[in-house]
């Protein structure tokens, strides 16, 4: 079973729906993260989240809002979908920079693809 | 803010060596992280430098200049599995963990 669970994996929705992408994850990590992918733009950051009381912003979180259920759930929302937020969105984890067992690694999920019509 | 410049294609065959640039201005540094992403994956981790100099990893290499704002991602003996995206990332005190990554750069192996 993958460490960072994204669902639903392939979504197709239409304009002005609500959408709602969910990420849990078992590694116990403490920080999560919500990034889109767009061809030719690289991975951006939309927001993130240093613990389970902690919410960011990050470069393009305009359209969108998350919500940290918990320490391992971390969810993306789009309150009203619009064609240019068709991407394909990573969920990811890490430790603490500098804490104990910091490898430097963020852990990512395989990806939401969602199409906004 | 952050200004993370890197070149977005590159091309190569199989068996040489390739070098991966990656130039960055950030407020504040605290390290530099690399990542690999094939198409239509997730990124991978590759390396994170805090330190001037080379590290070694296998056929995988990164550089890091603190004072140039520069890095670079040195592949050897090339291998078609090694086209991919590559992602490289400063770290900054205010953000942390909380990566910007740069457009990244395309390569593609041929044989």
């Amino acid at each position: 079973d993958a460490d960072v669970t994204q669902t639903p994996r392939n979504r197709i929705t239409k304009t002005g729906k609500r959408i709602m992408l969910e990420c849990s994850q078992t590694k116990g990590h403490d920080r999560m993260y919500w990034y889109r992918q767009d061809p030719g733009l690289g991975l951006r950051l939309i927001y993130y989240s240093f613990d389970v009381k902690d919410i960011n912003k990050g470069e393009i979180s305009d359209g969108y809002s998350v919500s940290r259920q918990a320490q391992a759930k971390f969810s993306l929302s789009l309150e009203s979908a619009i064609p240019n937020q068709t991407a394909l969105y990573f969920c990811a984890t890490s430790d603490p920079e500098g804490g104990i067992g910091f490898t430097g690694e963020l852990f990512f999920g395989e990806g939401s693809r969602l199409t906004v019509l | 803010g952050q200004n993370i410049d890197q070149p977005t294609e590159m091309t190569a065959t199989e068996g040489a060596i390739v070098q991966i640039n990656c130039t960055y201005q950030t407020s504040g540094f605290n390290g530099l992280f690399w990542y690999q992403q094939h198409a239509g994956e997730a990124p991978t981790f590759l390396s994170y430098n805090v330190l001037d100099g080379l590290e070694e990893k296998g056929r995988f290499s990164s550089f890091l200049s603190r004072s140039k704002g520069y890095s670079y991602l040195l592949l050897k003996e090339l291998q078609m599995k090694d086209s991919a995206s590559y992602l490289c990332a400063p770290v900054t005190p205010q953000a942390g963990t909380a990566l910007i990554f740069g457009k990244g750069t395309t390569l593609s192996v041929s044989s």
